[in-house]
């Protein structure tokens, strides 16, 4: 079974400040995609970064990146100059790759990022 | 192109009634998923479509069930609603089975 997990329930960081959110996975495929999104008060989960099992470089998109380290099983959402809009909740989320015939996510239980101006 | 949709965005309905929630794809997008959210249990995984057919579901009851029409458009039914099924309830569309999944704005259901 898969599992992610998300240790900081909340985070505070100063307006235009890196911050870095914490994810750990657990599953014995070799086969697996990793996903971080950011959910608003509103409600819609946005599609952040995408890192793939086998990608050998950490994957960038704008002001996010993902600090991949397979060997410890962890997928970091770095957000560099953060700004007063990525107040939100951020969940990382895996899906395994194999296996032909389940690719639901399987998400963390969140972090509460508040941004302060 | 323009984003997944559901509808409706909100609704209050009492126990026991049942509920339809629709999902509309982004264009070309051939699977759809649904997640319920939570506060308690989180998001959770309900059911994966493609082309017409759905390939898992998740561990709920039998009260949950689904479907998925020729243009890509997905229905979800919720029978004899209890007041635990109060969720935002979670679209994802994705062009297939191993694709980004990209999530609409969801319907918030509250049972009283």
């Amino acid at each position: 079974a898969q599992k992610i997990t998300q240790t900081q329930p909340g985070m505070f960081v100063q307006e235009k400040e890196a911050v870095t959110l914490d994810c750990t996975y657990d599953t014995s495929d070799p086969s697996y995609g990793l996903f971080w999104y950011k959910q608003p008060s509103s409600g819609e989960m946005i599609f952040l970064i995408y890192q793939g099992s086998y990608d050998q470089q950490n994957a960038t998109e704008g002001r996010y990146s993902l600090n991949f380290q397979k060997a410890r099983k962890s997928a970091n959402l770095v957000i560099s100059a953060s700004q007063l809009g990525d107040s939100a909740m951020y969940f990382c989320a895996m899906r395994v790759n194999s296996g032909g015939s389940n690719y639901k996510l399987t998400f963390g239980k969140g972090t509460l990022l508040t941004v302060n101006p | 192109k323009a984003g997944v949709t559901q509808t409706p965005r909100y609704l209050i309905k009492t126990r026991g009634q049942q509920v339809t929630l629709s999902c509309s794809p982004i264009s070309g997008h051939r699977s759809v998923s649904w997640y319920q959210q939570t506060p308690g249990q989180g998001l959770q995984f309900l059911f994966e479509y493609f082309s017409e057919t759905q390939r898992n579901k998740g561990n709920f009851p039998g009260r949950f069930s689904g479907r998925q029409f020729s243009n890509s458009r997905s229905e979800m039914n919720v029978s004899t609603l209890e007041l635990g099924d109060s969720a935002l309830y979670l679209c994802a569309s994705s062009q297939g089975l191993a694709e980004t999944q990209y999530f609409g704005p969801g319907t918030r259901l509250l049972v009283l």
